[in-house]
């Protein structure tokens, strides 16, 4: 088992390009979950994913879009990209649709806007 | 909405020495996780407390809950230099979807020999 894979590990963006983060999951996890971490705030939740065919807004969800694409597949796109989405984005999936599972996090992918 | 609390934020330990984290949170919630981050690295899940009174070991780590004083607490016994990493609290987030989760903002604990 993989695990959660995140692509790529690394990218440096220009301000105002686009890019999309591609996360997959290979547990038949049903939950499926976007963060990002900046030094100091801990993790922020930016969208989520409870099942296939949903998705719903996280914490911090302006200036991002999802697309839980099929059950082991969620993306996150920045469509203009800002230098305060400078960051380290994790992706992450969890079994259950309630209860106490925890989450299960992929390697991340270190996010550069200039 | 929950809030975690950590504290401290930074603790910097001798080796072989004992210490504990705290994590505090608002709201009532029957359960809580810890995770542990190395640097430049990923999240791991350390412990689910499910229940007041649960209490989990994993080598020099003990964890516990009471939900009644709405505190966990991360124990650390005789540290030693592989135990440096950040660690994290988290408590669900109902007033979202169950499941999502609430991050304190981590305890960066140094081990010095």
């Amino acid at each position: 088992n993989a695990g959660v894979t995140q692509t790529p590990k690394f990218q440096v963006l220009k301000t105002g390009q686009s890019m999309t983060l591609q996360c997959a999951q290979d547990m038949n996890h049903n939950s499926m979950y976007w963060y990002r971490q900046d030094p100091g705030m801990g993790l922020r939740l930016i969208y989520y994913s409870a099942s296939e065919g949903t998705t719903d807004k996280g914490e911090v969800p302006n200036g991002y879009n999802v697309s839980r694409l099929n059950k082991r597949e969620f993306s996150l796109r920045l469509e203009s990209a800002a230098p305060s989405q400078t960051s380290v984005y994790f992706c992450a999936s969890r079994a259950g649709l309630a209860g106490a599972d925890t989450q299960y996090f992929g390697p991340g992918t270190r996010l550069t806007v200039l | 909405e929950l809030k975690v609390e950590q504290n401290p934020l930074f603790l910097s330990m001798q080796e072989g020495k004992n210490y504990t984290i705290y994590c505090n949170y608002s709201t009532t919630s029957d359960r809580l996780y810890w995770y542990r981050q190395d640097p430049g690295k990923s999240l791991e899940s350390l412990f689910v407390l499910l229940s007041n009174g649960a209490v989990k070991q994993e080598g020099r780590l003990m964890a516990s809950l009471d939900t009644k004083a709405r505190l966990s607490t991360l124990h650390i016994t005789a540290a030693v230099h592989d135990l440096s990493a950040t660690y994290f609290c988290a408590g669900p987030d109902y007033g979202g979807s169950q499941g999502n989760l609430i991050f304190g903002k981590g305890t960066k604990l140094s081990v010095k020999p």
